[in-house]
């Protein structure tokens, strides 16, 4: 079965300009939840999609947001970039079932650099 | 929210020694999960708790949960060069956090050969 796989995989941005990632889940899974990684913040999550509908969301501002697709293929996007976007972005995929113990597969991640 | 906080932040050891990294929670957690990213790559799920005092064993990983579910641990025996990486412990509050995991801070493990 193939892995989560992202798209690009890097990406260099200026400041103002707005970015579009993208997330294609394990085949069969319906959750798709997005974190951002920073040296200085560690992994925070974003937001998870599930069936076309954001079920859950983090303390981010309204630049970032998300959608995901009927296929479960999920993707994000920033707008108006700022220097401290730059981040690794990383999308895991889940069966989506809940309960608390989803088993999250995490892709390689987006490395985004904005200047 | 329920947060964990993990301890140390690194670690360097040499190779054949063990390597033990904690996360502790103010709060009774529902379960837990360890992950490992190598440097430059993504976490990979290595396991899951969910029982009080629960501990479970892949080769040299030995992963517990805290009789009270609000600390837990990995000990690694004999550390190999294969084991550097960033060790997180996670948890789902359950309920409605759908999707989301609280990672801990990690621990950064480096093996000296």
């Amino acid at each position: 079965k193939a892995g989560v796989t992202q798209t690009p995989r890097y990406l260099i941005k200026t400041r103002g300009q707005q970015v579009t990632l993208s997330c294609s889940p394990i085949s069969g899974h319906r959750s798709v939840s997005w974190y951002q990684q920073t040296p200085g913040q560690g992994l925070q999550f974003l937001f998870e999609y599930f069936s076309e509908t954001q079920r859950n969301k983090g303390n981010f501002p309204g630049r970032f947001s998300g959608r995901q697709f009927s296929n479960s293929r999920s993707e994000m996007n920033v707008s108006t970039l700022e220097l401290g976007d730059s981040a690794l972005y990383l999308c895991a995929s889940s069966l989506g079932y809940g309960g608390g113990t989803d088993t999250q597969y995490f892709g390689p991640g987006t490395r985004l650099t904005v200047l | 929210g329920q947060q964990v906080m993990q301890i140390p932040q690194y670690q360097h050891v040499q190779e054949g020694e063990d390597f033990t990294t904690y996360c502790n929670s103010s709060t009774t957690l529902s379960n837990i999960q360890w992950y490992k990213q190598r440097p430059g790559g993504h976490p990979v799920f290595l396991i899951q708790l969910v029982k009080s005092g629960e501990v479970k064993k892949q080769k040299r990983l030995t992963f517990q949960f805290g009789e009270a579910k609000k600390n837990s641990s990995l000990h690694i025996t004999a550390t190999q060069t294969t084991d550097v990486g960033t060790y997180f412990c996670a948890l789902n509050a359950g309920g409605t956090s759908y999707g989301k995991l609280t990672f801990g801070q990690g621990t950064i493990l480096t093996v000296h050969p």
